[in-house]
């Protein structure tokens, strides 16, 4: 089993780009979650998903759309890149409620010019 | 407004010797913790767990002790070892949502 994967793994944007990060996973798990992590910030979460064609606002979320139009995808969308959203991007999937553990993704480091 | 809070940005220790971490937290509603160890260019890996029902879990080197009143947790890894240097992130859960800390860099000497 792969896990979590997630593609790309860096990119390069000049603001006002636009870019999907594609984020899949084989552990047939209902729960999806992007996270972006910035430097003395922690994990802040953009948006989840709670199953097959449901999504939700996190933390963070101005700036990014989301799709969940398969279980094991999960798409997190930047339509006009601003530097702010420079930051490492960690997709992380669970089981379903109740079990609190998510699994990682590698991440996708991004850098908006 | 962070609800978990890890005030120890690094933590440098002997090896052989015991590493403490610590988190706290502002959420009452919180009620399962966890501990997420990182290495760089890597995503977090799930270390251990604690629900909010018991105020201690063991998992070989490690252990994590809750303290429901003082809405603080810490992590103890004894004897540290070289390849415990990462970062260490402590997350609590609410609503199957996690909140994470900042993170503590724990670097482990020869």
């Amino acid at each position: 089993n792969a896990g979590v994967t997630q593609t790309p793994k860096f990119r390069v944007l000049k603001t006002g780009q636009s870019m999907t990060l594609l984020c899949a996973q084989d552990m047939n798990h209902e729960y999806m979650y992007w996270y972006r992590q910035d430097p003395g910030m922690g994990l802040r979460l953009i948006h989840y998903s709670v199953g097959e064609g449901t999504t939700a606002k996190g933390e963070v979320p101005d700036g990014y759309n989301v799709s969940r139009l398969k279980k094991q995808n999960f798409l997190l969308g930047l339509e006009s890149a601003a530097p702010s959203q420079t930051s490492v991007y960690f997709c992380a999937s669970s089981y379903q409620r109740g079990y609190n553990e998510q699994f990682f993704g590698p991440g996708t480091r991004l850098t908006v010019l | 407004d962070q609800q978990v809070k890890q005030n120890s940005p690094s933590l440098s220790v002997q090896e052989g010797r015991i590493s403490i971490l610590n988190c706290d937290y502002t959420n009452s509603m919180f009620d399962y913790f966890l501990w997420y160890k990182k290495y760089p260019a890597e995503g977090p890996t799930f270390l251990i767990s604690i629900s909010s029902i018991k105020d201690k879990n063991e998992d070989g080197r490690f252990t994590v002790f809750l303290n429901k009143s003082a809405k603080h947790l810490s992590l103890h890894i004894v004897p540290s070892q070289p390849g415990d240097s990462a970062v260490y992130f402590c997350a609590a859960s609410g609503n199957y949502k996690l909140s994470f800390g900042a993170g503590t860099t724990v670097t482990v000497r020869a």
